[in-house]
């Protein structure tokens, strides 16, 4: 049971919009940024959107998230056959010490 | 280039104790916090513990109980060993570069998987 709640899955056709959810609590996205990760079968997780919605190296600004309280969201638009994969979010909680994570949302592009 | 390799056995058996090594390479591993993270198969990410920059282990409460980490910065390397493991510690074991305070792993090890079986 992972900590941060996503859907298991999610799809659009190309070129539609789609919005992936985490759900948390105060601890966590209540408190802190947060983080997602895009992993490829086979793959190690690689970040994607770090501290309040900046996208790391060759990540495409179609890609965005935004936060509300103690949930957040990863909203693609344009999709293309190259973002299918699973999505993960992840925050820092401040009771548990640590990052925790979602369990991960595969994305399926039709 | 940071880079990070895990090594270890691929098969432990149930109640024994698994052992990985992670070596680091372009890279100061005093100036971060360093993470082991684990996949069971299909499944979602779960933290095990880190070495936090100043030195220290940080468990995941739900596995402190078998967790010891090492570091040792002369060699850039790290360690991770699990005791009594069951099946259930069948995953994908990860190291990976942790800033400290945040969820921002930014640069992670290509994975060892690890299979408890007799």
């Amino acid at each position: 049971q992972s900590v941060l709640t996503q859907p298991p899955s999610a799809s659009g056709t190309p070129g539609q919009g789609v919005t992936i959810s985490c759900s948390g609590n105060y601890s966590n996205i209540g408190r802190n940024y947060v983080y997602w990760y895009r992993q490829v079968p086979g793959t190690a997780p690689k970040l994607l959107i770090y501290t309040s919605n900046q996208r790391s190296s060759g990540v495409p600004d179609r890609i965005s998230e935004s936060k509300s309280g103690t949930s957040a969201s990863l909203a693609i638009s344009g999709l293309r056959s190259e973002d299918e994969a699973d999505y993960f979010c992840a925050a820092w909680d401040d009771t548990l010490s640590g990052p925790v994570f979602g369990g991960g949302t595969k994305l399926t592009v039709l | 280039q940071v880079r990070l390799q895990e090594s270890g056995p691929g098969l432990v058996k149930p109640s024994e104790t698994l052992s990985l090594t992670c070596d680091v390479s372009g890279t100061y591993m005093n100036y971060y916090a360093w993470i082991w993270v684990r996949q069971p198969p299909g499944k979602g990410l779960e933290w095990i513990a880190y070495v936090p920059r100043g030195g220290g282990i940080i468990h995941n409460p739900s596995l402190k109980s078998r967790v010891t980490l090492s570091q040792d910065p002369s060699t850039n390397q790290f360690s991770l060993k699990m005791t009594s493991v069951t099946p259930a510690d069948t995953a994908m074991y990860y190291c990976a570069r942790l800033l400290p305070g945040t969820a921002n792993l930014d640069y992670w090890g290509q994975g060892t998987l690890v299979t408890v079986s007799a």
